[in-house]
Formats: structure tokens, C-alpha cells, sequence
């Protein structure tokens, strides 16, 4: 089962900051959260991924609320190539911490409008 | 950049016949996963492996087999391949858990059953 929730989509003027919010309020104090984003008919690109501090690279920024219970991906000024269905996703350690694996769930199209 | 390359990006198969899906990987990465794609649905995980010859059952392994005899290659087995398998597949790489590295998928190959 996913251990995320999303909008399922939202809208963005072109320029505008997009804010995608997300949901893992399950989340256990060592999974991190990872963001990914996939255009249609390509694999899931990576963006951004946090444990419980704020995270900035050059794609987006990504927030953490302090009790890890929600998140939320920031594209500063979104562009027409930003539309893609945007995924939250936990990665939860398995096997005693040996390996991991990332649970998705169905994602937020954003559409970045003109 | 890390590279995930499948070998085949579109495949038509008949009901019945046993389907090699193959990835490959360049950097050197532990773990591999395979995972599928349904509209709806979102990602969901058929199996992963953490190390050479080592595989797990994912959430939905039913009716799929995996082989990783080489660090850099894992392959997606279909038995016998059946109409329900219709179905974008996706291979993605990581680091071990020790890695900050984020998950690098490959562009995927759309299978279809007929």
C-alpha cells in the first residue's frame, strides 16, 4: 500500500511557483522521501529527496514539515516542460535495513498553464 | 549520468509464450527493481533484488520470474505470458541503503498481449 496521498491534479500559470503538496503522515523516522516526476509515455525522473531538513537543488526545493508528516515539492517558476505527473514517494528500508524500496502511489498531474 | 537501458521499447507477444523483458545497468548499483505501470494504478513493484543472484517478491510477483546472474543486467521472466501482462514495465537502479543516491529509472518497454 502507498504510504503517500496526493491531489490527484492541480493547475499552474507558466512563471508561477507550483506548489505540490503531499501526505505520508504514516511515515517511520527512518524513510526518507523521495520526489520524482515522469512526462508522459517516459520513466519517472528523479527531482528531490529528504529525510526531515529542507533540501534545495537545481531543479526544486523540497519542504518537510517538522513532525515529518507532510511535504511539499516546490518548482520556483514552472515552465510548460514542467507538466508530468508528479510522484511522493517513501522509500522504506527492508530486510533490517540492507536494502530499500520506494512505494508510489498515483501521483499529481500538474498542467502548467500559458 | 547513470543509465538504465531496456532493451526493447515496444513488444507484441501472443498469450502463452514466455517473455524476456532485459535491463541494464552502467554504474555499478546493488539494487535493481522491476516494476509495472496501469493506468490508475500508478507503479507498483513486481520484484527487486539487492545483490547478484538475490531476488525478493515485490507486491504483485504473480506470474513473473526474475534473473540477476550478472551486478549489471536483471531480467523480467513471464512464464506465460497472458493478456492481463498488457502493461508498461519499468527497471530502475539504486545504491545500497547506504547511498544517498536516488533511484535512476529506465524509458520502459509498453508490452502488449494479444
Amino acid at each position: 500500500d502507498a504510504k503517500t496521498t496526493q491531489p490527484t491534479s492541480m493547475d499552474c500559470a507558466e512563471g508561477r511557483a507550483a506548489n505540490l503538496p503531499c501526505n505520508h503522515s504514516t511515515i517511520s523516522g527512518n524513510e526518507y522521501v523521495y520526489w520524482y516526476r515522469q512526462i508522459h509515455s517516459q520513466g519517472p525522473q528523479y527531482i528531490i529527496h529528504g529525510l526531515k531538513n529542507n533540501e534545495t537543488n537545481e531543479m526544486a526545493s523540497l519542504i518537510i514539515t517538522e513532525d515529518r508528516k507532510s511535504s511539499t515539492l516546490i518548482l520556483p517558476h514552472a515552465t510548460l516542460r514542467d507538466t508530468a505527473v508528479y510522484y511522493c514517494i517513501v522509500r522504506v528500508p527492508t530486510y533490517g535495513g540492507a536494502t530499500n524500496k520506494l512505494i508510489f502511489g498515483t501521483g499529481t498531474l500538474l498542467a502548467v498553464q500559458p | 549520468d547513470v543509465k538504465v537501458t531496456q532493451s526493447s521499447r515496444y513488444l507484441v507477444k501472443r498469450t502463452g509464450e514466455k517473455v524476456f523483458l532485459e535491463c541494464v545497468q552502467d554504474m555499478d548499483h546493488e539494487n535493481m527493481f522491476w516494476y509495472r505501470q496501469d493506468p490508475g494504478l500508478g507503479l507498483r513493484l513486481i520484484y527487486f533484488s539487492y545483490d547478484v543472484k538475490m531476488k525478493e517478491k515485490g507486491d504483485i510477483p504473480e506470474g513473473y520470474s526474475v534473473s540477476r546472474e550478472k551486478k549489471e543486467r536483471f531480467s523480467l521472466i513471464l512464464e506465460s505470458a497472458s493478456t492481463n501482462q498488457t502493461s508498461m514495465y519499468l527497471c530502475a537502479s539504486s545504491p545500497s541503503s547506504k547511498g544517498r543516491g536516488g533511484y535512476t529509472f529506465g524509458s520502459g518497454t509498453r508490452l502488449t498481449v494479444v
